[in-house]
C-alpha cells in the first residue's frame, strides 16, 4: 500500500523541549516537503529536500530542522527556538521532474 | 515561486448545486493545479492544467484557465455533502519546487 506516513497524529511538547515528527513515504519520490497550517490559514512552506543528504529552507525555517538521510525519511524537529509551535504539520513528497505533490495525513503539535 | 489566491474565502451551496472557485496569479506559470483538503486532513491533489490548455476535466470537475487574466476556475458539477472541504490552487512554473498555497476556498454542501 504506497503513500505517506506521518507519525505521531497528535504530538504534545512542554516549553523548552525539542520533539520530531516522523514522515515516511514508500512512493521512490526523490522530493520531500514540510508545511506548517496555521487554523484558517495556507500552507507555508518550512523545508524541503529535492535528494538525499540535501535540504533547503523554506520560508518560515527558523526555529526547525531536518535530516534527510534516507530517501524514504524526512523527519522534522521543532526546537525549543520555536516560540509558537502549535499548528498542523503536513509532509509531502513528489517525482523528480513532475509538479504534483502527494501529501500525508498530518501531525496536530500542540504545547502543554 | 508565487502564491495562489482563492476566492470566494468560503462558499455555502445545497447539494446537486454547481460550486464554482476561482484563482488568480501574478506571473507567468507553465501549470497550475487544485488540491482539496478535508478538514483535519492533508492535501488531494485533484487536477493539474498546463499553460497551453484552456480546458479540462474530470469526473465531476472541470478547471478552466485562461492565462492572459492569470486566472483559473474550479468547476464542481451536481454537488455533494462529501465534496465539503477547502480547495486550494497552486500555479507553479517548472523546475521550482517552492509551491506557495493561498487561503483557500471552504466549500461547504448542505445536504
Amino acid at each position: 500500500d504506497g503513500g505517506i506516513t506521518q507519525s505521531p497524529k497528535y504530538l504534545f511538547r512542554k516549553e523548552g523541549q525539542n520533539v520530531t515528527l516522523s514522515c515516511e513515504q514508500n512512493l521512490n519520490h526523490d522530493a520531500m516537503y514540510w508545511y506548517r497550517q496555521d487554523p484558517g490559514q495556507g500552507l507555508r512552506l518550512i523545508y524541503y529536500s529535492q535528494i538525499v543528504n540535501d535540504f533547503q529552507k523554506g520560508d518560515i525555517a527558523e526555529g526547525y530542522s531536518v535530516s534527510r538521510e534516507k530517501k524514504e525519511s524526512f523527519p522534522l524537529t521543532v526546537t525549543s527556538a520555536q516560540k509558537n509551535p502549535t499548528a498542523f504539520y503536513l509532509c509531502a513528497s513528489s517525482s523528480q521532474g513532475r509538479e504534483t505533490q502527494y501529501f500525508g495525513p498530518g501531525t496536530r503539535l500542540l504545547v502543554l | 515561486s508565487q502564491q495562489g489566491e482563492e476566492d470566494p474565502q468560503a462558499l455555502s451551496i445545497q447539494e446537486g448545486e454547481n460550486a464554482t472557485m476561482n484563482c488568480s496569479y501574478k506571473t507567468s506559470i507553465n501549470n497550475l493545479q487544485w488540491y482539496r483538503q478535508n478538514s483535519g486532513r492533508g492535501l488531494v491533489h485533484l487536477i493539474l492544467i498546463r499553460s497551453n490548455e484552456r480546458e479540462k476535466h474530470s469526473g465531476r470537475l472541470r478547471v478552466t484557465l485562461d492565462t492572459s487574466k492569470k486566472s483559473s476556475s474550479l468547476l464542481i458539477t451536481a454537488s455533494r455533502a462529501a465534496d465539503t472541504a477547502s480547495y486550494f490552487c497552486a500555479p507553479t512554473t517548472s523546475g521550482t519546487y517552492k509551491y506557495i498555497f493561498g487561503t483557500g476556498t471552504r466549500l461547504k454542501v448542505l445536504a
